[in-house]
């Protein structure tokens, strides 16, 4: 059981802004460790998207946005397009854990 | 370009080990860097599995860390996961990936991965 909730689905038509939401607790995000993003197409590994809550990696589109506020964090996809559709996680540390936590993960689809 | 690729046996019955190998191309393991295993049971989510530093400092998650083997070959420059008395839960895709971690005190709560393999599937059958 995942301590980082996701919505299981968002959906959007081709131009449109989604958000997805990652929601923690105090031993998580709450404790102002950093939430980091996955983007895993069908059938693919999962490649890094946002790290450190606002930070996106050499290659990713700008069209891609994080941000973070206490126990929460947000990914934003604007200008949605096609082969955005795929499966989104969350990921961060928990003391409690001690250990790295992933999202429920959330699948983007594009009408 | 640092590539990663896992290798191992597709099928492991019940009850026996399941061993993994990360073959690292493109970095050094012993330059730095943590290095992790992360696996995705069918149609579930991610969950990490543990990380090893090059130095030898390892992490586990708690829920599999009796079961839970990670070390590093530096001469082959390679990451070898094992897991002991599998049953059909640890069914699932194992991916190894790099860690990286951000701003300039690099505590183990500022890792992320930053590169991941293709990920090999296990099977575990009774």
């Amino acid at each position: 059981q995942s301590v980082l909730t996701q919505p299981p689905s968002v959906s959007g038509a081709p131009g449109q802004r989604v958000t997805i939401s990652c929601t923690g607790g105090s031993s998580n995000l709450g404790a102002d460790y950093d939430v980091n993003w996955y983007q895993q197409l069908p059938g693919t590994a999962p490649r890094l998207l946002i790290y450190a809550n606002t930070n996106r990696p050499s290659g990713v589109p700008d069209r891609f946005s994080g941000s973070k506020s206490a126990t929460s964090a947000s990914l934003a996809i604007s200008g949605l397009q096609a082969e955005d559709e795929a499966d989104y996680y969350c990921q961060s540390y928990d003391s409690s854990l001690s250990g790295y936590v992933f999202g429920t993960g959330t699948q983007v689809t594009v009408l | 370009q640092v590539q990663l690729q896992e290798s191992g046996p597709g099928l492991v019955k019940s009850s026996e080990t399941l061993s993994l190998t990360c073959s690292v191309s493109g970095y050094s393991i012993n330059r730095g860097y943590y290095w992790g295993w992360i696996r995705q049971s069918p149609g579930q989510g991610l969950e990490w599995i543990g990380s090893m530093y090059h130095n030898g400092n390892t992490y586990h998650n708690p829920s599999l860390r009796s079961r839970v083997s990670i070390s590093v070959d530096t001469s082959n420059n390679q990451i070898s996961l094992k897991l002991s008395s599998v049953t059909a839960a640890d069914t699932a895709v194992y991916y190894c990936a790099r860690m990286d971690c951000s701003g300039g005190g690099c505590y183990v709560s500022h890792y992320y991965m930053d590169v991941w393999g293709k990920g090999t599937t296990v099977t575990v059958s009774s």
